[in-house]
């Protein structure tokens, strides 16, 4: 049962553009999120997060979005550069006591930033 | 560099056969995970250990076993291994219950 969507498996945008990736969860406890960024054999790497008090959250050329009644949350990446072409995971957590705060992760969205 | 050790990088076995995946949590962190990826498939939640207990479990076959010793170091094992088995196994640490997580960079496991 995913409860983390990210429904575009990829995205290409040119550099310069504005990148939006969205995530979709159905864990209506879930209260804190996050997104991750994974570039091919590493491990993903934390990109920025979002706590439920808040509906925006803004590190340099990243912004996170949350909307909490939609159950929706989107990556801003402006201006997209070629360097952030990478997989994109959604994450959240804070579900029910038999998941603890482990993250729950969405499928990933590949980004493709075009010269 | 995240800090968490994970070995093997690669692993190739067969059918049948019993793994075990190590990994090694940043200094500090006291907070283990285990995640699978398969292809076309997220990161699956397996089980986190922290301070040595088991804390939350996920979508964790019973063919497959995890713990974590004093040292923090963390071993999942993997036995009766099927060919869906394969899949790119990570290890996560934090440094308490929630937050950030710090993950290795994974290690590749073939069944063939």
């Amino acid at each position: 049962d995913q409860q983390v969507k990210q429904n575009s498996p990829s995205l290409s945008v040119q550099e310069g553009r504005i990148s939006i990736l969205n995530c979709d969860y159905t864990n209506s406890m879930f209260d804190y999120f996050l997104w991750y960024k994974k570039y091919p054999a590493e491990g993903p790497t934390f990109l920025i997060s979002i706590s439920s008090i808040k509906d925006k959250n803004e590190d340099g050329r990243f912004t996170v979005f949350l909307n909490k009644s939609a159950k929706h949350l989107s990556l801003h990446i402006v201006p997209s550069q070629p360097g952030d072409s990478a997989v994109y995971f959604c994450a959240a957590s804070g579900g029910d006591s038999n998941s603890g705060y482990a993250l729950n992760f969405g499928k990933g969205t590949s980004l493709l930033v075009t010269p | 560099d995240s800090g968490v050790t994970q070995t093997p990088k690669h692993l190739i076995t067969a059918t049948g056969q019993r793994v075990t995946l190590r990994c090694s949590p940043r200094s500090g962190d006291l907070s283990v995970y285990w995640y699978q990826q398969s292809l076309d498939q997220g990161l699956q939640f397996l089980i986190q250990y922290y301070n040595g207990e088991e804390r939350a479990k996920g979508n964790i076959l019973e063919r497959f076993s995890a713990q974590q010793f004093p040292d923090l170091h963390s071993e999942l094992n993997l036995s009766s291994l099927e060919l869906g088995d394969s899949a790119l196994y990570f290890c996560a640490s934090s440094r308490d219950l929630t937050g950030e997580l710090f993950f290795g960079e994974g290690s590749r496991l073939t069944v063939l």
